[in-house]
């Protein structure tokens, strides 16, 4: 199966724009989606599908795609978006699943 | 209200067997395809299985093949993952998903709060 790689640590200053990065051979057929979780609690869908955010994510929340890459980018970061994001996609089989490590993001 | 409800956890020795169960509610469980994803303490996210809407098709992680079935029972809107052989290094928190697809694309709209599987001697 297929795998994703993620830059295990980011950090970004309050209120300034980070872009978190998600690779994998996978990414060529299907758009990467991305989770947020935090200490203690179940993962949460913020971008699907490359760049759609679901009902109640903050639109300061954007994903794009190219070739191999997978990017979230968070434009005007805030003290709780502090916590770890995961990418995911189905692998190249078609029959699994697939998450990247995981980014821990740090807000300063 | 659209949820899913864990449960069966508990602590294990190795070598031993667990079930666990997912209530889904809020929505028609028969349609969607669903999953489940574990988490070891302080690691990140690890898919496990999934089975398709009519129980039709399964798969499972190359880690867990032969070892964890998955099932439902769309009557009771239950999901579930047999655990057997169990290992120290399946300690983890199993965490129950609904799928939803966009195109060709699918991805975990809806999860559980998880239930937290112990297998130690």
């Amino acid at each position: 199966s297929s795998e994703l790689t993620q830059d295990p640590a980011v950090s970004v200053a309050l209120g300034q724009t980070v872009r978190i990065t998600c690779q994998g051979d996978s990414l060529r057929n299907y758009y990467g989606n991305w989770y947020q979780q935090k200490p203690g609690q179940a993962p949460v869908l913020v971008i699907y599908s490359k760049k759609n955010r679901p009902s109640g994510i903050p639109d300061r929340f954007s994903g794009s795609s190219s070739g191999i890459t997978a990017s979230l980018t968070i434009t005007g970061a805030q003290a709780e978006d502090e916590a770890d994001y995961y990418c995911n996609s189905r692998d190249s089989s078609g029959n699994h699943w697939v998450f990247g490590g995981g980014t821990k993001l740090t807000v300063l | 209200q659209v949820q899913l409800v864990e449960s069966g956890g508990g602590v294990v020795q190795p070598g031993m067997s667990l079930r666990l169960s997912c209530a889904a509610s809020g929505f028609t469980f028969s349609t969607y395809v669903m999953h489940w994803v574990r988490q070891a303490p302080g690691k990140g996210l690890e898919w496990v299985a999934v089975i398709w809407d009519d129980g039709s098709n399964k798969y499972n992680a190359d880690s867990v093949k032969g070892r964890f079935t998955i099932s439902r029972d769309n009557s009771k809107n239950t999901l579930y993952l047999e655990l057997n052989s169990l290992r120290v290094e399946d300690t983890a928190v199993y965490y129950c998903a609904k799928e939803a697809r966009l195109g060709i694309d699918w991805y975990f709209d809806l999860w559980g709060r998880g239930t937290l599987v112990t297998v130690s001697s």
